[in-house]
């Protein structure tokens, strides 16, 4: 079983703050990617990466920014939170694209 | 509108019986994952599916790819089964994308 992990697992900003969400995943997958979950929208992906270096756009990457630093770290960026960012991250990783996705705990962000 | 549509929104079934769930999308796809999301909040993956039929314990799930539609089939319903499920269509050739429908909210009651 792929095991992602993702950190904090709660946070609270406030608007205009930094934050930056941690995912690492330990089975030597190749694609990682963050989303969002909101009441009414189900999962949206944010964006994703092929590997090392590489980062891809998703469907809704406006005010996030994110980096993959090795293969096994991703880390997602909001520069200037906003309240419209308040939600709930999942971080997943998958072997190749056409694979299955194994999702991390989540973590829960609150901007006031 | 909505690329991928489940149906029903929500669900409440007594333990012991069986029910489908309906996944409908108008994008073109190879693949469809199904999810459950427990009440925790955890994302557990179910099936992955190229177009055919799987079977796993008491669940089955079937991809249609001609008709763009696939069925997730929950038989002798258990309290544990209790959560939402979603399914997921690669929209991305190999880029792993995925587009998810809004989920069905399952209750399993004694």
């Amino acid at each position: 079983e792929a095991a992602v992990t993702q950190s904090p697992r709660n946070k609270v900003t406030v608007t205009g703050g930094n934050v930056t969400l941690s995912c690492r995943q330990t089975n030597s997958h190749n694609y990682m990617y963050w989303y969002r979950q909101d009441t009414g929208h189900g999962l949206r992906l944010i964006h994703y990466s092929y590997g090392a270096g590489n980062l891809q756009i998703g469907d809704v990457p406006d005010g996030y920014k994110a980096t993959r630093t090795t293969q096994e770290d991703f880390f997602l960026l909001l520069e200037l939170a906003s309240p419209s960012q308040t939600s709930l991250y999942f971080c997943a990783s998958s072997d190749v694209g056409r694979d299955t996705q194994y999702f991390g705990p989540g973590t829960r962000l609150l901007v006031l | 509108g909505d690329q991928v549509k489940q149906s029903p929104s929500a669900l409440s079934l007594q333990e012991g019986t069986n029910s489908a769930l309906r996944c409908n999308f108008s994008i073109a796809t190879t693949t469809v994952q199904w999810f459950l999301q427990n009440p925790r909040g955890s994302l557990m993956n179910l099936f992955y599916l190229v177009p055919g039929t799987k079977e796993n314990g008491r669940l089955k799930s079937t991809f249609n790819s001609k008709e763009s539609y696939s069925t997730l089939h929950i038989r002798d319903a258990q309290l544990e089964d209790s959560g939402t499920y979603f399914c997921a269509v690669n929209t991305g050739a190999n880029t792993g994308k995925l587009t998810f429908g809004h989920g069905t909210i399952l209750r399993v009651h004694p």
